[in-house]
């Protein structure tokens, strides 16, 4: 069965400084695509990245990098210079390709509050 | 392009009592899916449909919980009798196609059981 890790259940930093996000994951499949969204107070899941796992390569998008080691399993989330409109809940989430059923399997989730 | 759409946006009932809710994916959208989210948690997979037909629905309490999408477009998830546990977001997302694609997530229909 698969299942979804986020071991930190609150981060609370000030402005401008780095936060990584952890997530660990379990799936017997060797196929599977990894994501991560954000849910900011409104409540909207924003889908920020999926990753398949034959892709190995950190991916960098603006202040957003992501860490995906299939050794350690774990698809890591780094926000740098972090600003207040990161603060939101941001969810890892995973979804395995067996016969088409694709659901995400999401974690509980990171609370990330980011003070001026 | 419009997004998925979901109504109504909050729904109050007391238990015992049946609820109904309602998607509206992306336009040309084969694949939707509904999640029930409680209060701090992570969104948990219902159901999902490719067109009109049901490709999972292992983790949907077939006992109280149906959902239908009758003509491959719209759905709609269904709750008779509802318990106090149920109180959640019902999300619904679409994609365009299974496996490689991300999924859009709609705003949620929030449903208070008291």
């Amino acid at each position: 069965a698969q299942k979804v890790t986020q071991a930190q259940t609150e981060i609370s930093v000030v402005e401008k400084e780095d936060v990584t996000l952890d997530c660990v994951y379990e799936t017997r499949d060797t196929t599977y695509y990894l994501f991560w969204y954000k849910q900011p107070p409104s409540g909207e899941l924003v889908f920020l990245i999926r990753r398949n796992s034959f892709d190995e390569q950190n991916e960098i998008s603006g202040r957003y990098s992501w860490n995906f080691q299939k050794s350690t399993s774990s698809f890591n989330f780094t926000i740098t210079a972090s600003q207040v409109v990161d603060s939101a809940v941001y969810f890892c989430a995973l979804s395995e390709r067996g016969g088409g059923a694709d659901g995400l399997t999401f974690g509980k989730g990171t609370h990330l509050i980011i003070q001026p | 392009e419009a997004g998925v759409a979901q109504s109504p946006r909050y729904k109050i009932i007391e238990k015992r009592q049946s609820v109904a809710f309602w998607c509206n994916p992306i336009s040309g959208h084969a694949t939707l899916y509904w999640y029930q989210q409680i209060l701090g948690q992570g969104p948990k997979l219902l159901i999902q449909f490719q067109n009109n037909g049901v490709v999972d629905d292992s983790q949907l309490p077939k006992d109280r919980f149906s959902a239908e999408r009758l003509k491959g477009v719209d759905s709609t998830l269904k709750i008779q009798p509802a318990k106090l546990e149920d109180s959640a977001v019902y999300l619904c997302a679409s994609s365009h196609r299974t496996g490689t694609n991300e999924q859009f997530f709609g705003p949620g229909t929030r449903l208070t059981v008291l």
